[in-house]
């Protein structure tokens, strides 16, 4: 069964560094989306992406975030200078080509930890 | 606002029914999903309702409500493994799913 695949599972990192988060999204989906869930806290919305550029993102995608789809397969979440607050399990998500209504297919989620 | 509520916590018995309501802002609603989280893993899709009425999958049914903005998930023959959290996300017209905070499913012998 195809599944959205993301590396790394875990990554520590020191405050200000960079990071980059990669996923795998299944092959004929066209949508793709990250999503973060700090722990204990719910899922939030951080941006959606088809054709190639961001179609939607929320609040706490800001400016040190950035997407990527840098060739046929991988889509990339940036974290340009990392906080203690971005500490929080990264979601990657994808959906079939009719559209986002319908079932998102999640990645197993990466790890992030910010010292 | 975008708020979706449902309860923070239910405790049900083995073998037996439960139903986590989720309650959601009406205006621009494009689906009602419920999905199953399991502690430190992804989300899994459970159910997707867009019309009013009841779906039923297996044990697990799910019903909506358009105009009360209002949907439930029941879970029949609870079983160990549904201890879990039950996230309820609204898709709104952009595509977007705006989630609740979950409400965690603890299951007793």
């Amino acid at each position: 069964e195809p599944e959205v695949t993301q590396t790394p599972s875990h990554q520590v990192t020191q405050m200000g560094q960079e990071v980059i988060l990669r996923c795998v999204p299944i092959s004929n989906h066209l949508y793709f989306y990250w999503y973060r869930q700090i722990l204990g806290q719910k899922v939030e919305f951080l941006v959606s992406f088809y054709n190639n550029e961001i179609s939607e993102k929320s609040e706490i995608f800001d400016d040190q975030f950035s997407v990527e789809r840098p060739d046929g397969s991988n889509f990339t979440l940036k974290i340009r200078s990392t906080k203690l607050e971005d500490s929080a399990m990264y979601f990657c998500a994808s959906s079939e080509p009719s559209g986002g209504a319908g079932e998102l297919f999640f990645g197993e989620g990466s790890r992030l930890t910010v010292l | 606002g975008q708020n979706i509520d449902q309860p923070t916590e239910m405790t049900a018995t083995e073998g037996a029914i439960v139903q986590i309501n989720c309650t959601y802002q009406t205006s621009g609603f494009n689906g009602l999903f419920w999905y199953q989280q399991h502690a430190g893993e992804a989300p899994t899709f459970l159910s997707y309702n867009v019309l009013d009425g009841l779906e039923e999958k297996g044990r697990f049914s799910s019903f909506l409500s358009r105009s009360k903005g209002y949907s439930y998930l029941l879970l029949k023959e609870l079983q160990m493994k549904d201890s879990a959290s039950y996230l309820c996300a609204r898709m709104d017209s952009n595509y977007q799913l705006i989630w609740g905070a979950g409400t965690k499913l603890i299951i007793k012998p």
